[in-house]
């Protein structure tokens, strides 16, 4: 079963905007990983955070965690119509080895 | 490019029939995992694997399906008998270790069952 949802569980932008997805999850955690899959193919890792930090940056990706809220959000700035895709947060939860996915938000992003 | 390649990419079989997928890791990845995706939700784990001992297995793996890393690379994941229910995308990840690394996906086998 899956491990939490991210919201919104769809999003529309236009090209240059900001595009802002939130994870929730149920359990403690190891690390957090969000991943971003194109229609029909496997998929990109994108970022992984440790429950130990809050914040972590790559390019024009920003996540942040809160493991008080059991929450994280995904954050790509200046978006671009490549981005288009489904993005899925995954936990690996503390004491097992697997990665537990949310629902995925599918982001689309227009010229 | 990840690394991680899966064969066959897409699979048709007809109820009934035995399908075999494999999946190659990245060369020094110790961690091999299998997931399986059906449309519209996130991936599901099915089993693991450290190097070659087969740690963890769900339930969604009936006894139907078999995985085995024989010699700690590539993995095959193996379905009997197939049903219409088991048609979804197979992934095969992998990762150097536990704990705080990433796991790689290949690129998936989508498995249509007729």
């Amino acid at each position: 079963s899956q491990q939490g949802e991210e919201d919104p569980q769809a999003l529309s932008i236009q090209e240059g905007e900001n595009a802002t997805m939130n994870c929730s999850y149920k359990t403690s955690i190891n690390n957090l990983q969000w991943y971003r899959q194109n229609s029909g193919r496997g998929l990109v890792h994108l970022i992984l955070i440790r429950s130990n930090e809050r914040e972590k940056h790559s390019g024009r990706l920003r996540v942040t965690l809160d493991t008080s809220k059991k929450s994280s959000s995904l954050l790509i700035t200046a978006s671009r119509a490549a981005d288009t895709a489904s993005y899925f947060c995954a936990t690996e939860n503390t004491g097992f080895q697997k990665l537990v996915f949310g629902t995925g938000t599918r982001l689309l992003v227009s010229p | 490019d990840t690394g991680v390649s899966q064969d066959p990419r897409h699979k048709i079989t007809k109820r009934g029939q035995n399908v075999t997928f494999r999946c190659d890791p990245i060369s020094e990845h110790n961690r091999l995992y299998w997931y399986r995706q059906t449309l519209g939700q996130g991936p599901e784990f099915l089993t693991y694997f450290q190097n070659e001992a087969q740690l963890e297995k769900s339930r969604l793996l009936s006894d139907r399906f078999s995985a085995e890393r024989p010699k700690g690379s590539f993995s095959t994941l193996e379905i009997q008998r197939t049903e219409q229910g088991d048609s979804a995308m197979y992934l095969c990840a992998s990762s150097l270790d536990a704990g705080v690394y990433e796991q790689y996906f290949g690129p998936g086998t989508r498995l249509t069952v007729t």
